[in-house]
């Protein structure tokens, strides 16, 4: 089954604890990207990726690490969380520069609390 | 300025009866895609539908369809017959050529009562 994956979907932590939030494809997809959703703003991108070891930065990357040393796998690294981190995550995929209808697959999203 | 808006920020309307979720989009390029997405109160991103910039008909897919009118840049969702599980939150995103980017609305509260 075609699907994007992360873990944890639930988490609460403290502030300052290093965490990470993993997001894996199996649709062979280059294209990943995070995103955050908090009430009122809809998602804004935080980091995307191309392809393999190629990442830049989306609308709201501060705060916020990734790395993609497989095609497959695009981690969330917060290397020092803080309150305001506090939202819902989303990890998607999709192939790239591809016609516009290819939709992006959506993981099933990371609730984060930071204390 | 804001590439895509969602003006309403809920909508309420009786099980049975269509309704209309309005969205604007502000791009400069010729070819992009248009796109609306659900979202229960359970979380997940759910893909409804699929608007080409070139697409000369409007999209259909089962319940939803498209209202696509690009002189107006508007590219409005229309839920026909509304059943009590399409109460959920719903995304219009935009995403323009050469780019992999998906820019989202801030979304439409969407409550259908019996």
């Amino acid at each position: 089954e075609a699907q994007v994956t992360q873990n944890p979907r639930y988490l609460i932590t403290v502030t300052g604890k290093k965490l990470t939030v993993t997001c894996s494809q199996n649709m062979n997809h280059e294209y990943m990207s995070w995103y955050r959703q908090d009430p009122g703003l809809g998602l804004r991108q935080i980091y995307y990726s191309m392809n393999v070891e190629v990442t830049d930065k989306g609308d709201v990357p501060e705060g916020y690490k990734v790395s993609r040393k497989e095609k497959r796998n695009f981690p969330l690294i917060l290397e020092s969380p803080s309150p305001n981190q506090t939202s819902l995550y989303f990890c998607a995929s999709s192939h790239t520069l591809a016609p516009s209808s290819y939709e992006q697959y959506f993981g099933p999203g990371t609730r984060l609390t930071v204390t | 300025a804001q590439k895509i808006t969602q003006t309403q920020p809920g909508m309420f309307v009786q099980e049975k009866e269509a309704v209309t979720l309005d969205c604007t989009y502000d791009t400069s390029d010729q070819s992009y895609g248009l796109f609306w997405y659900k979202q229960p109160s359970s979380g997940e991103m759910i893909f409804l539908i699929y608007q080409g910039s070139y697409d000369e008909q409007n999209a259909t897919e089962g319940r939803y369809s498209l209202n696509f009118q690009k002189a107006r840049k508007s590219a409005n969702l229309v839920i026909s017959a509304s059943q009590l599980g399409d109460s959920a939150m719903y995304f219009c995103a935009m995403r323009e050529a050469g780019y992999s980017t998906l820019t989202f609305g801030k979304g439409t509260m969407l409550l259908v009562s019996p």
